[in-house]
């Protein structure tokens, strides 16, 4: 079976563009969840969805960044005027419960690189 | 203090050694906590999850400490297949239960 899918797998942009990135969870998944992981770094955590509410986003570091899952399946993480700090790995999971049993089911994440 | 912190490492260790991690969180009321596995340019993956009794899954040992609030993973016989970086995974009560916060990860490379 397929498994949670993240387009574009690389992202090179200009400092001041606009960027988005896409995540199509595991087919019956109703949480979503966003973590973004720098270098050396371990994931840190940006959002959740349960179905199409976003649930929790105080992980999101400023107003710059807002996500959507309009129809509670694929979701879209949308990043306005990046800047080089936004550089990382934006990680997209999904699972059937809640993070309580502990297995979130990642994508391999889309590299994004502001110049 | 950051809520989960490890020993980044690098491990480098023989095949057959063994190895142990260990990883210490700062909420006292935390109720769970796992071990990922990330392979290098890949994504986190669930090991195994980590109980009070302790727990075994093969050649890998989870322990809890509540009273420290540490953790430990124990990997028996290392296979040149378990070099990755772990990573410490916690969730912290009040958070909810979908929120799981994460270490920096120890690096380990097992040699041939």
């Amino acid at each position: 079976g397929a498994g949670v899918s993240q387009t574009p797998s690389n992202k090179v942009t200009e400092k001041g563009k606009y960027v988005e990135l896409r995540c199509d969870p595991i087919s019956g998944h109703t949480a979503l969840y966003w973590y973004r992981q720098s270098l050396g770094q371990g994931p840190e955590f940006l959002i959740y969805f349960q179905g199409t509410g976003a649930a929790d986003d105080s992980g999101l570091p400023n107003d710059r960044f807002f996500a959507v899952r309009p129809e509670g399946s694929v979701s879209t993480l949308k990043i306005q005027r990046t800047e080089r700090g936004d550089s990382a790995v934006y990680l997209c999971a999904s699972s059937s419960q809640g993070a309580g049993t502990g297995e979130l089911f990642f994508g391999e994440g889309s590299r994004l690189t502001v110049l | 203090r950051k809520e989960v912190e490890q020993d980044p490492g690098p491990f480098n260790v023989p095949e057959g050694a063994t190895v142990a991690f260990n990883c210490t969180y700062s909420n006292s009321a935390s109720q769970s906590f796992f071990w990922y596995r990330q392979d290098c340019r890949k994504e986190p993956k669930l090991l195994m999850s980590v109980y009070s009794s302790g727990n075994e899954d093969g050649r890998f040992t989870a322990q809890l400490n509540r009273a420290s609030q540490y953790i430990s993973l124990l990997i028996r016989d290392s296979k040149l297949s378990d070099s990755a970086t772990y990573l410490c995974v916690v969730n912290p009560s009040g958070a909810g239960s979908y929120q799981l916060t994460f270490g920096k990860g120890t690096k380990l490379s097992v040699i041939p």
